[in-house]
Order: structure tokens, then C-alpha cells, then sequence
């Protein structure tokens, strides 16, 4: 198993830009979320999904955009970038009951 | 306020000591109390979980929750230079997988070979 994936592990984009974070599991698991990383600020729910065809949004949710469309995909969208969106993005994924498993995370910068 | 808060550190110590991580909440209904492991630029990986108030071992770690002071605390035994990284606690309403995690900003721990 390759567990959680995430590409890709760098990018730079300038302002105004947009771009897809992707996310893959083979868990068969039901449960997927989207989670920003920022100094002091700990991890933030952006985005999670109980399933294909069912998301719903997190703490922060603006800017960005999440579809489900199979159990083993869950990418995140960004529409238009902003340099307050730099930040390192990490990809959940569980059972309906038990640990999340975390992906390597992508790391954003927005210029 | 933070629902969860927790001390940024840095936090030095040398091997073999014992450590304190602690975190406080505030969110009364919180029930699921979790700490995970984060290497340097590497994702979290679950360390413990606790249901409710009291102590949970495994191996050199010790997970504590006492909901009466709203309190949440790790010790590391023994400690290793491979328990450097950064501690993260979490909370959560239920242990269901759907269930929004709260998370601490996060402890960076050094252990002085």
C-alpha cells in the first residue's frame, strides 16, 4: 500500500494563478480532509468528504475548492491564488471510525 | 481564543530525560484526545489516543487527560534523539473518522544527544 499521496511536493505560483493539489489513497477509506499548515497556527480543516459525491467545508474554506468523485481521489483546487494561501497543504484519510493518515504534504508558495 | 492551545516550545532536553508536552482546551463536549508526531517536513503521524480523563501507556509514552482541569499531557520516558520532531494534540467530539480533529499550534522537541 502507498497509503496517502500527494503531488505535487512543491510549487510556486504568482498571484491570480490557479492550480490543483492532488490526493490519492488505497485504503479503501471512506474519509478524506484537506488541512493548511502555518507557523503558529497549527493544522486548519479546509475542505473534508464522508464519501464519493459528498464533501463539506472546514474552518477555511475560501479560495479553495474540493469534488469526490471516487472513494481513492480528493483533489483541492485553488481558483485564483493569493500570497495569503502560502502554506504547506496535507491530505487526510480514515475510516469512518479510527486514525487519520496523513500525506507528505505539498508546500505552497504564492507569489 | 484557540480551542486548543498548546506551548510552541522550542523545547530542549537532554537524553534519557523525561518529558512534559501539554496542552489545555477549552471545548467542555471535546471527548477524543489525541497526540501525533510530526518529523521535519514530513506529515503527522498518530502517537496516542485517549478517551475521556485518565492515562493511556505504550512502550516509553504516556498519554493523560484530566477533563476536570481541561488538560491534555504527554511524557516521553527514556527520551531518544529520534523523539526529535514536533508534537501536535488534538480533539475531537467522537472518534468517528468524519469527526473535525482541533489541533494544538504544535511543541518542537529537540533530545541533546
Amino acid at each position: 500500500n502507498a497509503g496517502v499521496t500527494q503531488t505535487p511536493k512543491f510549487q510556486v505560483l504568482k498571484t491570480g494563478q490557479s492550480m490543483t493539489l492532488q490526493c490519492a489513497q488505497d485504503m479503501n477509506h471512506e474519509y478524506m480532509s484537506w488541512y493548511r499548515q502555518d507557523p503558529g497556527m497549527g493544522l486548519r480543516l479546509i475542505h473534508y468528504s464522508v464519501g464519493a459525491g459528498i464533501t463539506d467545508q472546514g474552518e477555511v474554506p475560501n479560495g479553495y475548492n474540493v469534488s469526490r468523485s471516487t472513494t481513492e481521489d480528493f483533489p483541492l483546487r485553488l481558483l485564483s491564488a493569493a500570497p495569503s494561501q502560502t502554506s504547506v497543504y496535507f491530505c487526510a484519510s480514515s475510516y469512518s471510525s479510527g486514525e487519520q493518515f496523513f500525506g507528505p504534504g505539498t508546500r505552497l508558495t504564492v507569489l | 481564543q484557540k480551542e486548543v492551545e498548546q506551548d510552541p516550545g522550542p523545547l530542549s532536553v537532554p537524553e534519557g530525560a523525561i518529558v512534559s508536552l501539554n496542552c489545555t482546551y477549552s471545548n467542555s463536549a471535546f471527548q477524543y484526545f489525541m497526540w501525533y508526531r510530526q518529523y521535519s517536513r514530513k506529515g503527522p503521524e498518530l502517537l496516542m489516543y485517549t478517551y475521556s480523563s485518565g492515562n493511556k501507556e505504550d512502550g516509553r509514552f504516556t498519554a493523560q487527560v484530566d477533563k476536570s482541569s481541561k488538560y491534555i499531557s504527554l511524557f516521553i520516558r527514556d527520551s531518544q534523539p529520534s523523539d526529535s520532531a514536533t508534537y501536535l494534540c488534538a480533539s475531537a467530539l467522537s472518534n468517528f473518522g468524519n469527526e473535525k480533529l482541533t489541533f494544538g499550534t504544535g511543541t518542537r522537541l529537540t533530545i541533546i544527544p
